[in-house]
C-alpha cells in the first residue's frame, strides 16, 4: 500500500543551524511528493513539491529532492530562522484515483 | 485568488446540538476534501468529493457526521448530534486533479 513515514519530533534548533527532516515513502507507481507547513493556529500551506524522480522542489530556502532509489524526500534548509518554527508534513499523491497520504508531522522550534 | 474559504472560524456549542461547517473551494478545482485534526489522532481524512460526487467517505467516524456538496463552489460538513469528542479543528481543502491540495484556515470546534 501507500504510506509516508517522517522523522518524529520535536526538533529544536538554534537560529542559523542546518535543518534536515527525513521523509520516506511507500507507493505503487509514480507518486507526486509534497511538503506542507503549518504555523500555529493556521491551516496547512503547500511549501514545495516534486512530481517525478530527481526533481528538486524549492521554496523560501527549503529544498527537497525526489529520490526514487531510496524512496525519500528529505526536507532541508541551510540556515533556519525563528520564523520557521512550525509543524512540517510530508505527503504523497498517487496519480491515479487521487489518493493523498500525509505523514504524522514534525514539529520544529527554532530558538534565537 | 481568495483561496479556500471556511466558516465559521470558531464554533462553541453544547453537546447534542447540530453543527454545520461550510467550505468554498478554490474556483475551478474539481476535488474537495474534509479533514479533522486533533493532538491525539493527527490529521484524518474524513471524506472527499470529485466533481461534487462523494468518492470516499470511509473516514467519516459515525453516522452523526454527514457531508454534502450541492454545487462546485460549496460544501458542508454536519455533525448531529455533536459530542465533546468531536472537538477538533476541521479543515477543508481543494485540488485540481490529482495534485497539490490547498487548505482553508480551518474551523475550531469546541463541544461542551
Amino acid at each position: 500500500g501507500n504510506s509516508v513515514t517522517q522523522m518524529e519530533g520535536p526538533v529544536t534548533l538554534s537560529e542559523e543551524a542546518f535543518l534536515t527532516i527525513n521523509c520516506t515513502y511507500t507507493a505503487t507507481g509514480y507518486p507526486s511528493l509534497f511538503w506542507y507547513v503549518q504555523y500555529p493556529g493556521e491551516g496547512l500551506q503547500l511549501l514545495l513539491k516534486a512530481t517525478k524522480a530527481d526533481d528538486k522542489g524549492s521554496n523560501k530556502g527549503f529544498e527537497a529532492t525526489y529520490r526514487k532509489e531510496t524512496t525519500s524526500f528529505h526536507l532541508e534548509k541551510g540556515s533556519v530562522q525563528v520564523s520557521d518554527s512550525a509543524v512540517y508534513f510530508c505527503a504523497l499523491s498517487t496519480n491515479t484515483g487521487n489518493q493523498f497520504y500525509f505523514g504524522t508531522g514534525t514539529s520544529l522550534t527554532v530558538i534565537p | 485568488d481568495a483561496g479556500v474559504i471556511q466558516s465559521p472560524r470558531h464554533e462553541v456549542t453544547e453537546m447534542g446540538q447540530e453543527v454545520t461547517l461550510r467550505c468554498k473551494p478554490i474556483s475551478g478545482h474539481d476535488y474537495l476534501f474534509w479533514y479533522r485534526q486533533t493532538m491525539m489522532r493527527g490529521l484524518e481524512l474524513l471524506i472527499y468529493f470529485n466533481n461534487n460526487v462523494p468518492i470516499d467517505d470511509s473516514g467519516m467516524p459515525e453516522d452523526r457526521f454527514s457531508a454534502k456538496m450541492p454545487n462546485a463552489s460549496f460544501s458542508t460538513l454536519k455533525i448531529q448530534p455533536s459530542e465533546p469528542r468531536d472537538s477538533a479543528v476541521y479543515f477543508c481543502a481543494s485540488s485540481l486533479g490529482p495534485g497539490a491540495q490547498y487548505f482553508g484556515p480551518g474551523t475550531r470546534l469546541l463541544v461542551l
